[in-house]
Order: structure tokens, then C-alpha cells, then sequence
């Protein structure tokens, strides 16, 4: 089946920090990778995304690049601000259904 | 982007009662909308797919009788936790499809005691 499997946290950081949060996948077929961001007391938000391999998926900052190789997607920022505080998580896309990694937390302290 | 709503945001109730939870897509129509569960420090858990006018898909482990999903409207999905008991608290979360797109609501904090 599919699933997803994600660095667990929490992760502390000042900022201008470079971050990395590793997430590989075990999928059958030709999956779509996610990144979601979901800031405290509010809903998951799509970060970026990869539709086949060797996609670059960028935002805010944010890329990660769809690795099939390696069975891959690493979430990666150059610099973190304070306002990166949040729970990342990565998810895997089959036929419109998301299987979600467990979450990793990430704080950035000024 | 495309806005989900959730309603109530948290709810207690007494362990026997019924709980009914609502999302709602705000600016756009959703034929089909998913039910997830979220454990503290946990992944969200794919609970059912639930397809305007038709019944809902349940996930494997999911009891279909426990967890009623009504989508009667193309923004409109509900989620009836039955005769609920303490181990059903958690976090249910929505999410309404677009396109390839899933936009997900702010969740509802559901306590049974």
C-alpha cells in the first residue's frame, strides 16, 4: 500500500537557519507528493507539490523535489523565520486520496 | 484559495450521545469531500470519501454505523459520530476537493466524557 514516512520532530531553530525535514514514500503506481503546512489554530494549508519525478515543488521559500530514485520528497528552506513555527507534513496522492506523513513540528526562535 | 468551514470548532458531550459535525466549502462546490481523524502528535487518518448524492467510501477499520456521512449538497458533508464514547475523542478534520486540490477546514475538537 501507501505511506509515508516522515522525520520526526520537534525541531528547534533560530532564524536564518537552513532546514531540512526528510520524507520518503513506498507507493504503488505514479503518485503526486505534498507538502501541507498547518499553523497553530488553523487548517492544513498546501505548502508546494511534485506531480512526477523530478518535479521541483516551490513556495514561501520552501522547495522539495520529487526523488523517485530514492523514493524521496525533502522539505528544504535556505532561511526560517520566526513566522516558519508551524507543523509540516508530507502526504502522498493516489486517485484523489492523501495519505499523510505523521508531522513533523518546527519552531523557530528569533 | 479556496475556503472550508467547519462547524462546531469543539465540542464536549455526554459518552451515548450523538455528535454531528458539519463542513461546508465556501466558495466553491465540492462533489466530494473526506473525513480525516487526527491522534495528538499524529497523522490524519483518511476515514471515508464522501461523494455528493451517493454513499460514502469507508476506509478499512472505519465502522460505517459509528460514523454517519451525509453529503446532500455540493457544500455540504456531514459527520455524525453515534452513540459516541471517550475513545472517539479526537480531531476530525474536513478537506473539500477541487480540481486536483484538497482545501481543508480548521477541524473540530471532538470530547467525549
Amino acid at each position: 500500500g501507501n505511506s509515508v514516512t516522515q522525520m520526526e520532530g520537534p525541531v528547534t531553530l533560530s532564524e536564518e537557519a537552513f532546514l531540512t525535514i526528510n520524507c520518503t514514500y513506498t507507493a504503488t503506481g505514479y503518485p503526486s507528493l505534498f507538502w501541507y503546512v498547518q499553523y497553530p489554530g488553523e487548517g492544513l494549508q498546501l505548502l508546494l507539490k511534485a506531480t512526477k519525478a523530478d518535479d521541483k515543488g516551490s513556495n514561501k521559500g520552501f522547495e522539495a523535489t520529487y526523488r523517485k530514485e530514492t523514493t524521496s520528497f525533502h522539505l528544504e528552506k535556505g532561511s526560517v523565520q520566526v513566522s516558519d513555527s508551524a507543523v509540516y507534513f508530507c502526504a502522498l496522492g493516489y486517485d484523489y486520496k492523501l495519505s499523510f506523513g505523521a508531522g513533523t513540528t518546527v519552531t523557530v526562535r528569533a | 484559495g479556496a475556503v472550508v468551514s467547519q462547524h462546531p470548532s469543539r465540542v464536549i458531550c455526554k459518552s451515548g450521545t450523538s455528535v454531528k459535525i458539519e463542513c461546508r466549502s465556501l466558495d466553491f462546490q465540492a462533489t466530494t469531500m473526506f473525513w480525516y481523524r487526527q491522534f495528538p502528535k499524529q497523522s490524519l487518518m483518511l476515514m471515508a470519501t464522501s461523494n455528493e448524492g451517493s454513499k460514502a467510501t469507508y476506509e478499512q477499520g472505519v465502522e460505517k454505523d459509528k460514523f454517519l456521512i451525509n453529503h446532500a449538497s455540493l457544500t455540504l458533508s456531514t459527520l455524525t459520530v453515534t452513540s459516541a464514547h471517550p475513545e472517539d475523542s479526537s480531531f476530525y478534520i474536513c478537506s473539500a476537493r477541487e480540481d486536483e486540490e484538497q482545501f481543508f477546514g480548521p477541524g473540530t475538537r471532538l470530547t467525549v466524557l
